[in-house]
C-alpha cells in the first residue's frame, strides 16, 4: 500500500500564481485533512473533509480552496499565492475507530 | 491557537539515557495521540491514550494522561540515535462531523550516539 499520497513534493511560486496540491490515499478512509507546517508553529489545520461530498474549515482556511474529488482523493487550492503561504503542507487521512491519522511525506511549497 | 503544549522545545540526551517529553492542554479531550516526525518526512503516528486511561505503553514507549491537570507525558526509554527526531502531541475533541486533532509545537530530541 501507498498510503497517503502527496503532488508535487517541491513547488515555487510567484506571488499571485496559483496551483493545486493533489492528496490521494488508498486506506478507504472516510477523513481527509490538509495542515501546514510552519517553523516553532507545529502543524495548523486548513480544511478538512469528512466524507465525500463535504468539506469544512480548520483554523487558518484563508487564500485556500478545496475540492473533495472523491473518496480517495482531496486537493487544496491557491488561487492566488503570497509569501505568507511559502509553507510545508501536509496531507492525512483518517478513518479507523482509534482516530489516529496517517499523513504524506509533504509539498515544500516556496512563494516568492 | 496551539490546544497542546510541548515541553521541552529541544532535548538532548546520550544512547541509552531514558527521555521524557511534556504536553499540556487547554480544553477537554477525547483522546490525546503522540507522534513521530523525522527531519524531511511526514508524522507517523506512534501511540493514542483516551481520556478515561492514565497509562499505556507501546515497546519503549510509555504514556501518561492526567485528566485533572491536562497534561500528558512521553517516555522513551533505552533511547537510540535512530529515535532523534521531532515529536508532536495533538489532542481530539468532539467538533462538527469528523475527528479534528490539534497539534502542538513538538519537542525536538536529538539522541547522540
Amino acid at each position: 500500500n501507498a498510503g497517503v499520497t502527496q503532488t508535487p513534493k517541491f513547488q515555487v511560486l510567484k506571488t499571485g500564481q496559483s496551483m493545486t496540491l493533489q492528496c490521494a490515499q488508498d486506506m478507504n478512509h472516510n477523513s481527509m485533512y490538509w495542515y501546514r507546517q510552519d517553523p516553532g508553529m507545529g502543524l495548523r489545520l486548513i480544511y478538512y473533509s469528512a466524507s465525500e461530498g463535504t468539506t469544512d474549515k480548520g483554523e487558518v482556511p484563508n487564500g485556500y480552496n478545496v475540492s473533495r474529488l472523491n473518496k480517495r482523493e482531496f486537493s487544496l487550492r491557491l488561487e492566488s499565492a503570497a509569501p505568507s503561504q511559502t509553507s510545508v503542507y501536509f496531507c492525512a487521512s483518517g478513518g479507523s475507530y482509534y482516530g489516529e491519522l496517517f499523513f504524506g511525506e509533504g509539498s515544500r511549497l516556496t512563494v516568492l | 491557537s496551539q490546544q497542546g503544549e510541548e515541553d521541552p522545545q529541544a532535548l538532548s540526551i546520550q544512547e541509552g539515557e531514558n527521555a521524557t517529553m511534556n504536553c499540556s492542554y487547554k480544553t477537554s479531550i477525547n483522546n490525546l495521540q503522540w507522534y513521530r516526525q523525522n527531519s524531511g518526512r511526514g508524522l507517523v503516528h506512534l501511540i493514542l491514550i483516551r481520556s478515561n486511561e492514565r497509562e499505556k505503553h507501546s515497546g519503549r514507549l510509555r504514556v501518561t494522561l492526567d485528566t485533572s491537570k491536562k497534561s500528558s507525558s512521553l517516555l522513551i526509554t533505552a533511547s537510540r540515535a535512530a529515535d532523534t527526531a521531532s515529536y508532536f502531541c495533538a489532542t481530539e475533541i468532539s467538533s462538527g462531523s469528523a475527528r479534528q486533532l490539534t497539534f502542538g509545537s513538538g519537542t525536538q530530541l536529538t539522541v547522540l550516539p
